[in-house]
């Protein structure tokens, strides 16, 4: 069946824009993570979903980065007047439920702020 | 907290011989801890986990990990590299008190000569 599936691959835009990053898990799965993998680092937890709701979002840097999931399957990251430092590569995972299931990643979204 | 160390940012190795990526855990509670992959502009692939059964866990592709309590560690092996293997290694633990995020090392840089 279909993997996690991220839009758009590639996103450049410039400092102080808005971005939005989409996310669409696989079909089933009631878990939904958030990562953000600089150069060079490994993967970095943001936030992630079990349902509607924001089950852990302390990964989140501040208050200009956010994340929905209203229907419980798309999740959509967005970043407020991104920085420079914004600039990563954005990783969506899924998993079957929150219970300890192994997490399927998608290919990720490479951000880079100008 | 939990954490990993992985020991090394780069291994090289000819193909055919063996591989030895190295990793050391600091959890509080007994772990669940994985071996991921990332293959260049591919999404992250699971290897193989342990989660208290089995001390010697089997993964994909020929690779296994050995949790060892008493060293704290769980390193990953594969008696015989293949040109294919050459990728981005993570070790990864699992948070247990409140949150099901994974924690991840900051990666070793596997390099197969022929």
């Amino acid at each position: 069946g279909a993997g996690v599936s991220q839009t758009p691959s590639n996103k450049v835009t410039e400092k102080g824009k808005y971005v939005e990053l989409r996310c669409d898990p696989i079909s089933g799965h009631t878990a939904l993570y958030w990562y953000r993998q600089s150069l060079g680092q490994g993967p970095e937890f943001l936030i992630y979903f079990q349902g509607t709701g924001a089950a852990d979002d302390s990964g989140l840097p501040n208050d200009r980065f956010f994340a929905v999931r209203p229907e419980g399957s798309v999740s959509t990251l967005k970043i407020q007047r991104t920085e420079r430092g914004d600039s990563a590569v954005y990783l969506c995972a899924s998993s079957l439920t929150d219970r300890e299931d192994t997490q399927y990643f998608g290919p990720g979204t490479r951000l880079t702020v100008l | 907290a939990q954490s990993v160390t992985q020991l090394d940012s780069h291994v090289s190795v000819s193909e055919g011989t063996p591989v030895l990526l190295r990793c050391n855990y600091s959890s509080s509670y007994s772990p669940s801890l994985f071996w991921y992959v990332q293959h260049p502009n591919k999404g992250l692939q699971l290897l193989l986990k342990y989660t208290s059964a089995a001390t010697l866990v089997k993964g994909i592709n020929g690779f296994e990990a050995e949790f060892k309590k008493s060293e704290t560690s769980f390193h990953l092996t594969k008696p015989s590299a293949h040109m294919s293997d050459a990728a981005e290694y993570f070790c990864v633990v699992r948070a247990t008190y409140n949150t099901d995020k994974l924690i991840f090392g900051t990666g070793t840089r596997l390099q197969v000569f022929p």
